[in-house]
């Protein structure tokens, strides 16, 4: 069964810190890794897709990597802004079907 | 193109009422999954649907909870005699491509979830 684990679960920072948020998962039979950001009260935003033949996607100051045989994803945040305080949330979907499986979620604050 | 849309946002539930939250997928979207975020949880999958079938329910629970994805109208996730412990955040999600055929670029468009209390 895949089990997805997120460090930390919550991150306190000051604004223009570069930070790296982490997600480890049980099953390296991967499909395609997710990175989402979730506001409070909110729904979901796709940040971030990695598919499982690749090692990492960048978009704006977002780089995410992949580390398929080490079970392992990172999300790097260049010059973080108030504005990406949020929960970030990675998601596996595995070969044989097509549930995502969660991690917990980071909990980043930015202080400005 | 309007995203996937759920109702309602909020709803407010006594204990042993019924639950009928409803997702509408993108358009040109034939796949529905739900997911459920328990208080200080993380998400976790209920079931995946195309239309007029059930192809996943692997993490529904075994009573009271059952989901429908009729060939016209949006998917329903029903709650019978529901208990406190139902209470959560319940997020709907399409896809335009499914298991047969699937495209290792596809993504799951998420809903902004309908937040379910029980009293």
């Amino acid at each position: 069964k895949q089990e997805v684990t997120q460090i930390p679960a919550a991150l306190s920072v000051p604004e223009g810190e570069n930070l790296v948020l982490n997600c480890s998962f049980t099953d390296s039979a991967i499909y395609n890794l997710q990175w989402f950001r979730q506001d409070p009260g909110k729904g979901l935003t796709s940040l971030l897709l990695i598919q499982s033949s690749q090692r990492e996607q960048t978009s704006g100051r977002l780089n995410a990597s992949l580390d398929k045989s080490s079970g392992r994803s990172t999300l790097y945040i260049a010059a973080s802004q108030p504005g990406d305080s949020a929960t970030y949330l990675c998601a596996v979907r595995a070969n044989a079907g097509n549930m995502l499986t969660f991690g917990g979620g980071t909990r980043l604050m930015v202080k400005p | 193109n309007a995203g996937v849309m759920q109702n309602p946002r909020h709803l407010v539930r006594r204990r042993g009422q019924e639950a009928r939250l409803r997702c509408s997928p993108m358009k040109g979207h034939s796949h529905v999954y739900w997911y459920r975020q328990l208080p200080e949880e993380g998400l976790k999958f209920m079931v995946y649907l195309q239309k007029e079938n059930i192809i996943d329910e692997s993490g529904m629970p075994k009573e009271r909870f059952s989901a429908e994805f009729p060939k016209e109208g949006p998917s329903i996730l029903r709650i019978q005699q529901v208990v406190r412990g139902d209470s959560a955040a319940y997020f709907c999600a399409s896809s335009p491509i499914g298991l047969a055929g699937v495209s290792v670029t596809d993504t799951q468009y998420f809903g902004p979830g309908t937040r379910l209390t029980v009293l």
